[in-house]
């Protein structure tokens, strides 16, 4: 099932913060964060693991909370290169084929203006 | 190192011909996965294979698509006939291992048109 993402876009100013969510309904393993700029590839950016870890990545950190299935992508003072889409790919508790396997949310497009 | 390679970049086509999609995983990459992306369904996992031998094709779409992998350096995505539903863009990504911690690495992508 398709983790949800939220807001769907956002709109900034150079040097402003923002904060895009992702959650599942399932128990997770672990959650992907990756960026695509248009007419590009999805690029990754990090991975989180089950154990309420933060990580971090320049202005960009990340945290996850596994009891509410949740993880949160924070950029900090914005540049202009942050613009693109921002997808979270969760990975689900569980063994089988779905060990390992990534489900995509459906994206928050992030513009970044002068 | 290079990247994984797709081919063609894009592909115009009408509807009832065949297609064919071309992907060149990372070199020592073991698991190789073909997403379509779509503005309405986002990025959905197809296919995915593990040492050339294919794992779960339970997002295939249906019979036209069909995938192989007759090496570890080479994989092929077929659409036969082809139809305006499939226009998307198609990712092929591969990564080192498929635990929940193994990155994957996507390719270009490949733009396919079906008029």
């Amino acid at each position: 099932q398709q983790p949800v993402q939220s807001p769907q876009a956002v709109i900034l100013r150079e040097g402003e913060d923002a904060v895009i969510n992702c959650s599942s309904s399932k128990a997770l393993y672990s959650v992907h964060w990756y960026r695509q700029k248009h007419g590009e590839a999805p690029v990754f950016l990090m991975i989180l693991l089950k154990g309420g870890e933060q990580k971090g990545h320049e202005k960009i950190s990340a945290s996850f909370n596994e009891k509410k299935q949740q993880s949160s992508l924070y950029l900090t003072a914005s540049q202009l290169s942050y613009s693109g889409t921002y997808f979270c790919g969760t990975v689900p508790n569980a063994g089988g084929t779905s060990y390992g396997k990534l489900t995509f949310g459906q994206g928050t497009i992030l513009t970044v203006h002068p | 190192d290079a990247g994984v390679i797709q081919s063609p970049r894009h592909e115009v086509t009408e509807m009832g011909q065949e297609v064919t999609l071309r992907c060149k995983p990372i070199s020592g990459h073991d698991y190789l996965f073909w997403y379509r992306q779509t503005m309405m369904r986002g990025l959905e996992l197809l296919i995915y294979f593990n040492n050339n031998v294919p794992i779960d094709d339970s997002g295939m779409p249906e019979d036209r698509f069909s995938a192989k992998m007759p090496n570890a350096s080479f994989s092929t995505l077929k659409i036969q006939p082809s139809e305006p539903r499939d226009s998307a863009v198609y990712f092929c990504a591969s990564s080192f291992g498929q635990r929940p911690t193994d990155t994957q690495y996507f390719g270009p992508g490949t733009r396919l048109t079906v008029l």
